[in-house]
């Protein structure tokens, strides 16, 4: 089974230049997670989708951040524009549908905002 | 507000001996605790869970250890393998009428020598 997908796995921007994360759940998961890890911190949950809808997006900043999730499966989220505090590892995560399905994350995308 | 605590951020322990991370929560409505372990560039895995209705969950050289009353968990690995080498993230969430929405701590990380 395909575990879930990030691009790109670095990126390097400048402050206020934007950028794009993409994410692929694994097939047939519902539920969908964008995770802001800082370092020496755990993972924060930014936004939850069930299927293209969102559950949670109570520690998304929505003036500089966006994400949607077409059609129920991949997902986008966007910085727009960055700060150097946004520098970070977004980790995505998928679970198959109820709260408290294990979450299975990818790799995450490393963001450096110089 | 930091509700989910490791106090320590580095373990290190000898091979073949027991390795104790612990973890502190303050929020007496989280019902679910997770364990994650985490390699560098990889995300998060799923390692092992307890609900609170239990005080003690066992898988293989993994046992989790919840003392509600002290609103304290703790994860044991007996014994201890230099593959064990890694950050380590404790999770907790209510699955009671909730999305699921994970708090996770800062991470330690372990480092199990040969």
């Amino acid at each position: 089974e395909a575990g879930v997908a990030q691009s790109p796995r670095y990126k390097i921007i400048e402050k206020r230049q934007s950028v794009a994360f993409w994410c692929n759940p694994i097939s047939g998961h519902a539920t969908l997670y964008w995770y802001q890890q800082i370092l020496g911190q755990g993972p924060k949950l930014l936004i939850q989708f069930q299927n293209n809808g969102v559950v949670d997006d109570s520690q998304l900043p929505k003036d500089r951040f966006s994400a949607e999730r077409l059609k129920g499966v991949d997902s986008t989220l966007k910085i727009q524009p960055a700060k150097l505090e946004d520098s970070a590892v977004y980790l995505c995560a998928s679970s198959l549908r109820n709260p408290g399905d294990e979450q299975f994350f990818g790799p995450g995308t490393r963001l450096t905002v110089l | 507000d930091q509700q989910v605590k490791q106090n320590s951020p580095s373990l290190s322990v000898q091979e073949g001996r027991i390795s104790i991370l612990n973890c502190d929560y303050t929020n007496s409505m989280f019902d679910y605790f997770l364990w994650y372990k985490k390699y560098p560039a990889e995300g998060p895995t799923f390692l092992i869970s307890i609900s609170s209705i239990k005080d003690k969950n066992e898988d293989g050289r993994f046992t989790v250890f919840l003392n509600k009353s002290a609103k304290h968990l703790s994860l044991h690995i007996v014994p201890s393998q230099p593959g064990d080498s890694a950050v380590y993230f404790c999770a907790a969430s209510r699955r009671t009428g909730n999305t699921g929405k994970l708090i996770f701590g800062q991470g330690t990380t372990l480092q199990v020598k040969p």
